[in-house]
């Protein structure tokens, strides 16, 4: 069973830091590109990030490129995010899902954890 | 980027309904790289459909996709309880991939 388990959100200051990971199991997890997904509260979903499955190429969307860095662990099976210069607008619910089983960019997201919030207020 | 609009925004049906649920892409889609996903409250999104029509694993055959183009649709063909819930469409065709608004599918 795939399963994808994400940490580290929680409280952050306009300006500040967060890393998040996502631990995954169930699949061969190096044979995978992997994604950032978020949702602020009540909206729709929001592409963040991908890598691909040997962590040689990223991909930023516009809002938070130049901030935030996508790495992953193919050794440890986790993925993760580093959050800088976060701002109100980036708080949201951050979902952690894999791509399809083409290990292209970009691709459908097969498989999703179960969000870790992130918000950021003063 | 493509833009993806999705209508009506929300859907008020009964069990036993069919539901047909439309995604508008701004430019063609490539390559028929068009997804559904399901959303229920406080859950994470799950994807019933990839590449325009075809299933993911477990998902019942009450749903189906279809379209071409800049025109796609999502089709539950009777409702059950368990269907209501919001839904996505996602393009991955071109980068960035984008996903509509979603759909609301609610009880009437």
């Amino acid at each position: 069973e795939v399963q994808l388990l994400e940490s580290g959100g929680g409280l952050a200051q306009p300006g500040g830091s967060l890393r998040l990971s996502c631990a995954a199991s169930g699949f061969t997890f190096s044979t995978y590109a992997m994604n950032w997904v978020r949702q602020a509260p009540g909206k729709g979903l929001e592409w963040v990030s991908s890598i691909s499955d040997g962590g040689g190429s990223t991909y930023y969307a516009d809002s938070v490129k130049g901030r935030f860095t996508i790495s992953r662990d193919n050794s440890k099976n986790t993925l993760s995010l580093q959050m800088n210069g976060l701002r109100a607008d980036d708080t949201a619910v951050y979902y952690c899902a894999s791509g399809d089983s083409s290990g292209w960019y970009p691709s459908s997201f097969d498989y999703w954890g179960q969000g870790t919030l992130v918000t950021v207020s003063s | 980027e493509i833009v993806l609009t999705q209508s009506p925004g929300t859907l008020s049906l009964s069990p036993g309904d069919r539901a047909t649920l439309s995604c508008r892409a701004s430019q063609s889609v490539s390559g028929s790289y068009l997804a559904w996903y399901q959303q229920k409250p406080g859950q994470a999104p799950r994807l019933l459909i990839y590449g325009v029509s075809s299933r993911a694993t477990g998902v019942p055959d009450r749903f189906s996709g279809s379209g071409s183009g800049t025109d796609f649709t999502l089709t539950i063909s009777r409702l059950e309880p368990e269907d209501f819930a919001v839904y996505y469409c996602q393009q991955y065709g071109n980068s960035p991939p984008t996903f509509g608004q979603g759909t609301k599918v609610e009880i009437k």
